[in-house]
Order: C-alpha cells, then sequence, then structure tokens
C-alpha cells in the first residue's frame, strides 16, 4: 500500500523558535497534501493544502505567515511552524492521495507532536 | 459547506459483540465519498471502509460494514465480533468528488471513542 512517512514524531522547542515538519509519500507522487491539526481527544481540522510548485490554500483562520507550508517536489511537503509559542503545541499529520487510488484514498503519516516550552 | 456530525463522543462494546457508531452528514452535492478512520493510541490514522455515494450497495470489509442512507444523509459503521484491538477512535469523513483528480480534503467528524470489554 502507499506510505507516507511523517518526520519528525515528536519535538520539543522553546518558544520564539520554528520548527520544520516534513511530509514524504515514499512511493507515489503527490502533486496535493494536506496539513491537519488535532488537539487531544479531538478531530482532525484541515489547515492548508499544500499544492505542488505553487502556493498553499490556508484554510479560514489559520495564519498562513505562521504556517509555512512549502511543496517543491512531487513527494516532499514541508510545515514550518514560526515563532512557535505555547499554544501552538498540538499533534500535526498530513495525507496524501495517490493516482492508482483514483485519488480517493487518503493516506496518513505517522503524525508530529509539537511541544513548545 | 459540508458538515460531519457524530453525537455519540463514546462508545462501549463487550467483546464479540456488535455495534454500531452513527454518522449524518450535510452537503448540497450529489456525488462523494465516505469514509470511516481508525485512530488507535499511536494516532496514526487507519482506513476501515470507504462508500461512494453513487453506489447503492453498502460497502463491507470484513467485520465491518457500513449503512448508507444517502437520502437521510447517514453513514453508519457496524462492528461485528468485536475484538479489543478494534479499541480506538473512530473517524467519519466526508470527500467531495469535484475535482477528483486533484486529491481532495476530508472533512472529519468530531469522533467517536470506542472501547472494548473483555
Amino acid at each position: 500500500g502507499a506510505v507516507v512517512s511523517q518526520h519528525p514524531s515528536w519535538v520539543i522547542c522553546k518558544s520564539g523558535t520554528s520548527v520544520k515538519i516534513e511530509c514524504r509519500s515514499l512511493d507515489f507522487q503527490a502533486t496535493t497534501m494536506f496539513w491537519y491539526r488535532q488537539f487531544p481527544k479531538q478531530s482532525l481540522m484541515l489547515m492548508a493544502t499544500s499544492n505542488e510548485g505553487s502556493k498553499a490554500t490556508y484554510e479560514q483562520g489559520v495564519e498562513k505567515d505562521k504556517f509555512l507550508i512549502n511543496h517543491a517536489s512531487l513527494t516532499l511537503s514541508t510545515l514550518t511552524v514560526t515563532s512557535a509559542h505555547p499554544e501552538d503545541s498540538s499533534f500535526y499529520i498530513c495525507s496524501a492521495q495517490p493516482f492508482d487510488r483514483g485519488w480517493t484514498e487518503a493516506f496518513f503519516g505517522q503524525g508530529t507532536r509539537l511541544t513548545v516550552v | 459547506a459540508q458538515t460531519v456530525t457524530q453525537s455519540q463522543p463514546e462508545m462501549s462494546v463487550q467483546e464479540a459483540e456488535t455495534v454500531t457508531l452513527s454518522c449524518t452528514y450535510d452537503t448540497s452535492e450529489s456525488d462523494y465519498y465516505l469514509f470511516w478512520y481508525k485512530q488507535p493510541p499511536s494516532r496514526q490514522m487507519i482506513l476501515v471502509i470507504r462508500q461512494e455515494a453513487y453506489k447503492q450497495q453498502n460497502a463491507t470489509e470484513n467485520r465491518f460494514s457500513v449503512n448508507f442512507q444517502k437520502a437521510a444523509k447517514s453513514f453508519s459503521l457496524k462492528i461485528s465480533d468485536s475484538q479489543l484491538g478494534d479499541a480506538a477512535m473512530y473517524f467519519c469523513a466526508y470527500r467531495s468528488a469535484v475535482n477528483y483528480n486533484q486529491g481532495g480534503k476530508l472533512i472529519f467528524g468530531q469522533g467517536t471513542e470506542l472501547s472494548v470489554k473483555p
């Protein structure tokens, strides 16, 4: 099956620093990837749609300058949390949909637990 | 805008018994996809089952089956012969079929925490 790899699995950073999270599709090309945020015991909330070779599309209420997304290749999208603050602490998950699944079946990365201290 | 609602925050089932998780959704689209995802304590999202809206037949995957009622906009998940490994958070999700070849965002329900008692 299709594999989406996310790195790192967990990260602790100091308030005011930036953190980069990588999302890779290992065995398929993904022109579009999605970034979600999940708080404990809550649902996944879409943050943005990452588009290869173009600007990301952000959901309403998501600060594009805070959450920088770059999709420089067909297998890699990155999410950078800039000037992180404790309220940015959360679980971030990426997903992508392979062509051979008709783009309908989403595969998810393992997620990244971000803790800002 | 589409919405997905799971009205059962928590459910419990005895091992080997059957449990049904509820999901309703709202959309003005006629073509779409519905999914049930499982999120165990590892937090890795795992696809349980999918349903295409144009198909009248309910999807089944081994012990998992759905009751898809398009007119009522209802999409429930039935787990038969429940096992301890089924304990997890279950999310119902909606995906539009518009622009299908560009990938599509998923809209998730609030989730149902399923516990399985031995």
